[in-house]
């Protein structure tokens, strides 16, 4: 089945840095969605975007649906040693059902202490 | 608290064995999900259900079953006619399947399986 595109794959930076991951589809989406997981755990949410142009944050995080409906960004500012973790976007297309939701492969974050 | 429980955390299946993974949820959500997470990969759908007694297949259905008796309960069995049964398994519930701006899934946190 389909896939997003999500980059990087993989990140080091160092504690205090702002991170910026992305995701990207040929398809149009009506909600993108950000989880994080940590090793052994299932998902967590982050943020949940439902309109084109929606920027919405939490806490550090930051995540814009973009305006074309096909990407979307997160930020995570001052990062800090608990960020580590893999962070995946996910999308769903015009008119589909949540049993359609397309997830990307990842970006897995690791910092420096 | 309200939440998903899956169980066992970790599970060993022989050759030739079928195996059944839980999923219980207390939000009273009516869609429930089953995920399959490979190393580097992201979800791969494999069941979901909108609503009791009933199911659809997702991206990689084969040598998987399922079945919603209850609205709490979306059990996981996987046959041996799963040849590369090894993942990590991630259930997920939303309280709806459709419509703009609906809840997104929560998951639970998820049964390792491996082979013997």
């Amino acid at each position: 089945g389909q896939q997003l595109n999500q980059s990087p794959q993989s990140m080091f930076i160092q504690e205090g840095e702002d991170v910026s991951m992305n995701c990207t589809s040929s398809s149009i989406f009506n909600t993108w969605l950000w989880y994080k997981q940590d090793p052994g755990e299932g998902p967590v949410l982050l943020i949940a975007l439902y309109k084109a142009g929606e920027l919405t944050s939490n806490g550090r995080l930051t995540a814009q649906f973009g305006i074309t409906r096909k990407d979307s960004f997160l930020n995570i500012s001052a990062s800090i040693p608990s960020d580590v973790g893999i962070y995946f976007c996910a999308g769903q297309r015009v008119g589909g059902s949540q049993g359609n939701l397309i997830f990307g492969k990842g970006t897995k974050l690791s910092v420096k202490p | 608290d309200g939440g998903i429980t899956q169980s066992p955390k970790y599970l060993f299946r022989k050759e030739g064995q079928n195996v059944t993974l839980s999923c219980e949820q207390n939000l009273n959500h009516d869609a429930m999900y089953w995920y399959r997470q490979d190393p580097g990969q992201g979800l791969r759908l494999i069941y979901y259900s909108q609503i009791v007694n009933d199911f659809q297949k997702g991206d990689i259905a084969e040598g998987y079953s399922v079945s919603r008796e209850k609205k709490e309960s979306f059990p996981l069995t996987v046959t041996s006619a799963q040849k590369n049964p090894t993942a990590f398994y991630l259930c997920a519930s939303s309280p709806h399947d459709r419509g703009p701006g609906n809840q997104p899934q929560h998951f639970g946190d998820g049964t390792r399986l491996s082979i013997l």
